[in-house]
């Protein structure tokens, strides 16, 4: 069964940073894209990010481009969203996805709180 | 990208049949056959339960199914269960290569 899991998440003041990771399993990571897709308490989830299997294209929200960046390494089967910059709006649960048109297996996922 | 248009909230009784919309524009669920609908128990992540309009992944029961006319897609949930009781979210691939989500709908099993 395909395996997902985030970590890295925590509480940050405004302005700070985090850097996320998900590890991956039960799949040959370096033939699969990614996304990350978060989800603000109460509301629907929020795609951020994509990267594709040799990390050649990338995509971002508007709402991230320029803060986050998405990163993988194929080797340890690992990918990676450095966040900067974080705002109050920030604040959610983060997950990893595995997919390009349709997100199939998801992690459990890793809160992210922005707050003084 | 805006969100896709859901129902807030739907409701059914044990056995019956419910339907969720899932609004979007040609850009995205009209587009495309990629759109997805996942259910999410809370606490839980979210869980695919069709892609591509109405294939269902192995293992989701038959009692789900999606389809699609012009820019309105569908998920019909027959025979409703207890444990059907869960957010809803559909999804879509867009024109500007990233993936868009519905607000979500919350269906109580009366």
């Amino acid at each position: 069964e395909v395996q997902l899991v985030e970590s890295g998440g925590g509480l940050v003041q405004p302005g700070g940073s985090l850097r996320l990771s998900c590890a991956a399993s039960q799949f040959t990571f370096s033939s699969y894209s990614m996304n990350w897709v978060r989800q603000a308490p109460g509301r629907g989830p929020e795609w951020l990010s994509y990267i594709s299997g040799g990390s050649r294209t990338i995509y971002y929200a508007d709402s991230v481009k320029g803060r986050f960046t998405i990163s993988r390494d194929n080797a340890n089967n690992l990918l990676f969203l450095q966040m900067n910059s974080l705002r109050a709006e920030d604040t959610a649960v983060y997950y990893c996805a595995r997919g390009v048109v349709t997100a199939d297996y998801w992690g459990q996922g890793t809160l992210v709180t922005v707050s003084s | 990208q805006s969100a896709l248009t859901q129902p807030a909230s739907v409701s059914g009784s044990p056995g019956q049949s419910i339907t969720i919309s899932c609004t979007g524009t040609s850009s995205d669920v009209g587009g495309y056959n990629y759109v997805s609908w996942y259910q999410q128990h809370p606490g839980k992540a979210p869980k695919l339960m069709v892609y591509d309009v109405s294939n269902r992944p192995s293992g989701v029961s038959n009692r789900f199914s999606g389809s699609k006319s012009g820019n309105t897609a569908s998920l019909t949930i027959s025979g409703l269960q207890a444990e059907d009781e869960a957010d809803y979210y559909c999804s879509s691939y867009t024109s500007t290569n990233t993936l868009v989500f519905g607000g979500g709908t919350k269906l109580t099993v009366l």
